[in-house]
């Protein structure tokens, strides 16, 4: 099976400084991994996934993210936050022949002015 | 536009009360899933359905009911045997089982409380 850690609950950061929210997974096959937002009150937006190939990923709204096998992580990334960058980030685990995405707890990032 | 849309955004319940939360997709999508979200604790998968007529219980399944009559549609019922149903409620589809490389589309959500 699948498991998901997001150690930071909460992530302040001062508006236009960089972020890093860290995810690590656990899984004994291949995996498939994925960041999604959630704005106050509403359903999941993809932010970007990895499913093969380059391990640095890029996706909506200037993030990356970079999948290392070795320390089995997903960190998310921003080199500069906007205010409009508050929000909840989930990062998420699948692998072929499974049928469910599995969450992390989720990351409360919040840009301070 | 196509998309997932659930209804009620608000739905409040009293104790021993059946509810059913409704979902609607126009995208098309084979697979649909339900999950359940509160604070601290990341989503939960409740049911999903990889096909019409065919639905499999996912981690928390117990106290929920779901039907899969029709491609477009799948309602979630909170029974009066789920013990603490306040929480947020989340549909979501895809074009097949989320194994593999797609992406699961999530509606707004119905936030459910008991009163």
């Amino acid at each position: 099976a699948q498991s998901v850690t997001q150690l930071d609950s909460q992530v302040p950061v001062f508006e236009e400084a960089p972020v890093e929210l860290r995810c690590n997974y656990s899984s004994s096959v291949s995996v498939y991994l994925f960041w999604y937002v959630q704005y106050p009150n509403q359903g999941l937006q993809l932010l970007l996934k990895y499913l093969s190939g380059s391990t640095l990923v890029k996706g909506i709204n200037g993030f990356e993210a970079e999948f290392n096998k070795s320390q089995t992580s997903f960190h998310l990334r921003k080199p500069s936050v906007h205010i409009s960058d508050t929000a909840e980030y989930f990062c998420a685990v699948s692998a072929p022949g499974a049928n469910n995405l599995f969450f992390g707890t989720g990351t409360r990032l919040t840009v301070i002015p | 536009d196509g998309g997932i849309t659930q209804s009620p955004k608000y739905l409040f319940r009293k104790e021993g009360q059946n509810v059913t939360l409704s979902c609607e997709q126009n995208l098309n999508h084979d697979a649909m899933y339900w999950y359940r979200q509160d604070p601290g604790q990341g989503l939960r998968l409740i049911y999903y359905s990889q096909i019409v007529n065919d639905f499999q219980k996912g981690d928390i399944a117990e106290g929920y009911s779901v039907s899969r009559e029709k491609k477009e549609s799948f309602p979630l019922t909170v029974t009066s045997a789920q013990k603490n149903p306040t929480a947020f409620y989340l549909c979501a589809s895809s074009i097949r089982g989320v194994a593999g490389n797609t992406e699961a589309f999530f509606g707004q959500g119905t936030r459910l409380t008991v009163v």
